[in-house]
């Protein structure tokens, strides 16, 4: 199993520009996160996921969107591109919401906005 | 005040002194993960504990549910332990299905050969 996949791992956009930062797993794990992590900060919930289909904003939604059209692939659109929004970007997937054991990380996307 | 506290920030050690990070929490929660952050920014999960103590390997976490207080330790460490330990705590997001988890800052381990 690949587990979380994400990609790209580094990214560089300029100020309005658009992208999608790809996420899939291949746990059939039916919850799945996107977090961003600035610098000395601790992780914070952008979107999650609980099925295709659903998905809710988590602590810091403005500025991106998400679609889960199935199981396996999770994408965060980042419509027009803020330097704010420069950060390390993770996905993450459990089997379950509250008594999940583990959550599973991807290896993250390094971004910049300039 | 943030709901997850670590200490210490930053942690340097020589190799084979035994390391303790902390944790305090302000929030009820169901559970505490403790997570390790790569150098290379992979993150892992190490645990996941509601009461007493987990061990593995040379890393062991307690928590204490009526202090709101977790500890992390490493016995003998080795530089390969260098990385940022993260703690986050799980809460139950106002009767939805989701449990969400709040993290800490993170605490630096150096380990020195």
């Amino acid at each position: 199993n690949a587990g979380v996949t994400q990609t790209p791992k580094f990214r560089i956009l300029k100020i309005g520009q658009s992208m999608t930062l790809q996420c899939a797993q291949d746990m059939n794990h039916n919850y799945m996160y996107w977090y961003r992590q600035d610098p000395g900060m601790g992780l914070k919930l952008i979107y999650y996921s609980v099925g295709a289909g659903i998905t809710d904003k988590g602590e810091v939604p403005n500025g991106y969107n998400v679609s889960r059209s199935t199981t396996e692939d999770f994408p965060l659109r980042l419509e027009l591109a803020a330097p704010s929004q420069t950060s390390v970007y993770f996905c993450a997937s459990s089997l379950s919401g509250i008594n999940y054991n583990e959550q599973f990380f991807g290896p993250g996307t390094r971004l910049t906005v300039l | 005040k943030n709901e997850v506290e670590q200490s210490p920030q930053n942690l340097t050690a020589q190799e084979g002194e035994f390391i303790t990070i902390n944790c305090s929490y302000s929030v009820g929660i169901s559970a505490l993960h403790w997570l390790q952050q790569h150098p290379g920014g992979g993150i892992v999960s190490l645990f996941m504990l509601s009461s007493g103590k987990k061990k593995h390997g040379r890393l062991i976490a307690t928590i204490n549910i009526q202090e709101k207080h977790s500890s992390l330790h490493i016995t003998a460490s080795h530089p390969r332990d260098s990385a940022v330990y993260i703690c986050a705590v799980l809460t139950n997001a106002g009767g939805t299905s989701y449990g969400k988890l709040t993290f800490g800052q993170g605490t630096i381990l150096t380990v020195h050969p």
